[in-house]
């Protein structure tokens, strides 16, 4: 059954460095998402993302944060200048609600960020 | 934007016993989902019912859109039906955006 599949599984990384978070989603998925989830805390909406440009984003998804399809398969998150209370979980998502009979969105296996 | 609550917050249960954990969302939705949260934190997709009933072995969810909750039931539980329960909705405009509760953690006693 096809995946969506995230690197790496876990960064650690100084204050103010940049981060890549990777993700390749469902090959034939149209949509793509960010969600954090914050220790102990429940899943966030960062943004969405369809035909090459954001669709929604939340207020979380400052400056800081940018999304980039920048191939055919891998759809990254870049954050900037990492702060402390950006360590979290990462999840990816896709979704295909254009031909799928359902909106199902898929979500990868996720990327635990630890800011130092 | 759309507000979802889940109840309990916590259940603990004995091996073999039922459970049944509801949520609760603001406005219409177009999209509701429900989620395992593994051990190792990884979101297991259970459910995709923005209406009616579902069932997949020991497990079913009934979402009842007009009154705006659904229900996960879960039968004859194991261990390893131990973690966080999410449910996740997207609506009240926002087509694609999913909105998660604070999810119920399930303790599965042996």
């Amino acid at each position: 059954e096809p995946e969506v599949t995230q690197t790496p599984s876990h960064q650690v990384t100084q204050m103010g460095q940049e981060v890549i978070l990777r993700c390749v989603p469902i090959s034939n998925h149209l949509y793509f998402y960010w969600y954090r989830q914050i220790l102990g805390q429940k899943v966030e909406f960062l943004v969405s993302f369809y035909n090459n440009e954001i669709s929604e984003k939340s207020e979380i998804f400052d400056d800081q944060f940018s999304v980039e399809r920048p191939d055919g398969s891998n759809f990254t998150l870049k954050i900037r200048s990492t702060k402390l209370e950006d360590s979290a979980m990462y999840f990816c998502a896709s979704s295909d609600p254009g031909t799928s009979s359902t909106d199902t969105q898929y979500f990868g296996p996720g990327t635990r960020l630890t800011v130092l | 934007g759309i507000q979802v609550e889940q109840s309990p917050p916590d259940l603990i249960l004995q091996e073999g016993a039922n459970s049944t954990l509801r949520c609760n969302f603001s406005d219409s939705v177009n999209n509701l989902q429900w989620f395992h949260q593994n051990p190792w934190g990884q979101l297991i997709n259970l459910f995709y019912i923005p209406s009616g009933t579902k069932q997949n072995g020991r497990l079913s969810a009934t979402t009842v859109a007009t009154e705006r909750y659904s229900l996960l039931y879960i039968s004859s539980s194991q261990t390893t039906d131990s973690g966080v329960y999410f449910c996740a909705v997207a609506g009240g405009g926002s087509n694609y955006k999913l909105t998660f509760g604070k999810g119920t953690l399930l303790t599965v006693n042996p």
